[in-house]
């Protein structure tokens, strides 16, 4: 039973345009989530987190979007660069200290 | 630079030979926390210490244990490796749990070969 679930397995965008990566949850307990980038060959880097009191946070052409009500975050980048191809994994944390983190979507930047 | 240090990078042993992967950090950092990862799954907790404290995930297996000798190393020991261990394990650190700072910094993994 996935309590994280990242639906796109894999997404394309052109450069310089917006690229959205979506991010469902079941568990009403998660308060916390992130979002971790990774390259090949490389463990996870953090890159933008929101907490469930929040319904936006931002940093630089990352944005995180929160929707409690239908256990919905989303994440955008934009413009989209080539260095943003990775593959992209939801986190998200529960009061009772779980971490589940949801399988990753492939980000592919096309010139 | 400070970082989370991961070794080997590649592992293989043998089918129920007893291997230990490692862990070291110079962060400084409270917590420390294992992971497995099969191919296209997510990263899957198996245990995580909060200082000296151990929490073990309800469904790790009995086949892996983990020893934290002092904040700066952490240990993986699978007792009796099956051909369902091999995957890449990922060891992370959080400066805290408390006051929110669940960002993890993640080393580069090693990843597990049984044959």
């Amino acid at each position: 039973d996935q309590q994280v679930k990242q639906n796109s397995p894999s997404l394309s965008v052109q450069e310089g345009r917006i690229s959205i990566l979506n991010c469902d949850y079941t568990n009403s307990m998660f308060d916390y989530f992130l979002w971790y980038k990774k390259y090949p060959a490389e463990g996870p880097t953090f890159l933008i987190s929101i907490s469930s009191i929040k319904d936006k946070n931002e940093d630089g052409r990352f944005t995180v979007f929160l929707n409690k009500s239908a256990k919905h975050l989303s994440l955008h980048i934009v413009p989209s660069q080539p260095g943003d191809s990775a593959v992209y994994f939801c986190a998200a944390f529960s009061r009772d200290d779980k971490i589940i983190f949801g399988k990753g979507t492939r980000l592919h930047i096309l010139p | 630079d400070a970082m989370v240090i991961q070794n080997p990078r590649y592992q293989v042993t043998q089918f129920g030979k007893p291997v230990t992967l490692s862990c070291s950090q110079t962060l400084n950092h409270n917590v420390m926390y294992w992971y497995q990862q099969k191919s296209s799954q997510a990263p899957k907790l198996l245990f995580h210490y909060y200082d000296k404290d151990f929490n073990n995930e309800a469904d790790t297996p009995d086949n892996f244990q983990s020893r934290r000798p002092n904040t700066s190393f952490c240990f993986l020991d699978i007792r009796s490796p099956g051909l369902g261990d091999a995957a890449m394990y990922l060891c992370a650190t959080s400066r805290d749990r408390g006051d929110y700072s669940y960002e993890q910094y993640f080393g580069p993994g090693t990843r597990l070969t049984v044959t």
